[in-house]
Formats: structure tokens, C-alpha cells, sequence
């Protein structure tokens, strides 16, 4: 089975300030990591993913991420956040192996963007 | 390209009360799951539809059940609600074997 952490429930952060949140997994097998951002009252939207390749990786919104196979961790940072990154951010992993496989979440990190 | 749709948007039902929660998947897609996000939680996997047949289940009752149409269509049915119930349901869609899922906007269940 496969397990996430994200080891903040709620992060805020100074307008045009850099951001990190934190992701940490636990699993017997290889996954994919995915970042999702959920907006106030609306669905998931991926924000980005790790497959292969570049442990370094680039999403949507200007924010990148990156995978640490030995830490087992896939942080996303964004160098300079604004008002419109007030969001749930939600880390996640599937096995690479899947078939129907589900999505393991995090409990979500609050972001709050303070003017 | 429609992204993937849900319906009702919001729902309130009393305890013991059936619901019917309805999802179409992006288009092209054929395998649909559900999620369960209460407040303040992760999205919990319910179940996932592909050929029109439940493949994998996650850590629910029976008394969430679901449905495939031969359109890749889904339907979550939800029987005799509990106070407990009461959640976001969040469906996705896939390719079969794609790694991505997308997700729809949700509905916002609330029994009382």
C-alpha cells in the first residue's frame, strides 16, 4: 500500500514571497507523484506530475517540483506566489505498475497568500 | 473539448435517503473513478468503472454502489445516508492505462 504526508496542514505567505510545499510518500513498489490544486468550492486540477526522467519538473501556474527517490519527497515550490495561488494543494501517487489503480492522497496544505 | 461534468452540484438529503450522483468523463475517456473528500480531508477512492464493470473497490460499504453506461457515463448511487455522508463526491476519468486522471468539478453532498 502507499501512504502520503504532507507535513503542513496550512502554510501562509507574504504576496510575491516563495513558497515550498511539502510531500513525503511511503511505498513498497514505484509510484508517480502528482500535485493537485483544488480552488474554494471547486474540483482538482493537476497542477503537475513526476513519470521518469528529470527529477525536475514544471507545472502550471509557474510552479515546479521535485522528485527525491532517496528522501522519498516531491516538493513543489513557486518562486513568487500571488493572491490567485489561495488555494488546497494536494499531493498524490499512483503505482506504475497500474492497471485500475487508484490515487493515494495527502491531507491537503492550505495555502494563504497575505497582501 | 468538455472537461469532465457532474451533476447535481449541490444535493441535502435526510438520514436514510437514497442518492444518485451522476459524472461524464472527458471526452474519449473510458475508465471513471469516484472519490469521497470530506471536509478538511484527502479525497478517499470509492470505487473505478471500465467496460461498464467495477474494477477495483476502495474501503466502502455496500451501500455505495455505482454504475457504467455504454457511453463510459457513471452514476454513484448512495443507500440509506448517513450524517456521515456528507462530502464532496469527486469523479475523474482516464484512458484505460493513462496515467493522469481529471477530475470534474464535484457535488456537494449534505445530509441532515
Amino acid at each position: 500500500a502507499q501512504s502520503v504526508t504532507q507535513l503542513d496542514s496550512q502554510v501562509p505567505v507574504f504576496e510575491e514571497a516563495p513558497v515550498e510545499l511539502r510531500c513525503n510518500y511511503s511505498s513498497s513498489v514505484s509510484v508517480y507523484l502528482f500535485w493537485y490544486v483544488q480552488y474554494p468550492n471547486q474540483g482538482l486540477q493537476l497542477l503537475l506530475k513526476y513519470l521518469s526522467g528529470s527529477t525536475l519538473v514544471k507545472g502550471i501556474n509557474g510552479f515546479e517540483a521535485e522528485f527525491n527517490k532517496s528522501q522519498t519527497s516531491f516538493h513543489s515550490r513557486k518562486p513568487s506566489v500571488h493572491i490567485s495561488d489561495t488555494a488546497e494543494y494536494f499531493c498524490a501517487v499512483i503505482r506504475t505498475n497500474f492497471g485500475n489503480e487508484k490515487l493515494t492522497f495527502g491531507t491537503g496544505t492550505r495555502l494563504t497568500i497575505i497582501p | 473539448d468538455a472537461g469532465v461534468t457532474q451533476s447535481p452540484t449541490h444535493l441535502i438529503k435526510t438520514r436514510g435517503q437514497q442518492v444518485t450522483l451522476r459524472c461524464s468523463p472527458k471526452s474519449g475517456h473510458d475508465t471513471v473513478s469516484w472519490y469521497q473528500q470530506a471536509l478538511g480531508q484527502g479525497p478517499q477512492f470509492i470505487f473505478q468503472y471500465y467496460e461498464e464493470e467495477e474494477r477495483q473497490r476502495g474501503n466502502f460499504p455496500d451501500r455505495f454502489s455505482g454504475h457504467q453506461f455504454p457511453n463510459y457515463s457513471s452514476e454513484l448511487n448512495v443507500n440509506a445516508l448517513l450524517l456521515g455522508d456528507s462530502a464532496l463526491y469527486l469523479c475523474a476519468s482516464r484512458f484505460q492505462g493513462a496515467d493522469t486522471q481529471y477530475f470534474g468539478p464535484g457535488t456537494r453532498l449534505t445530509v441532515l
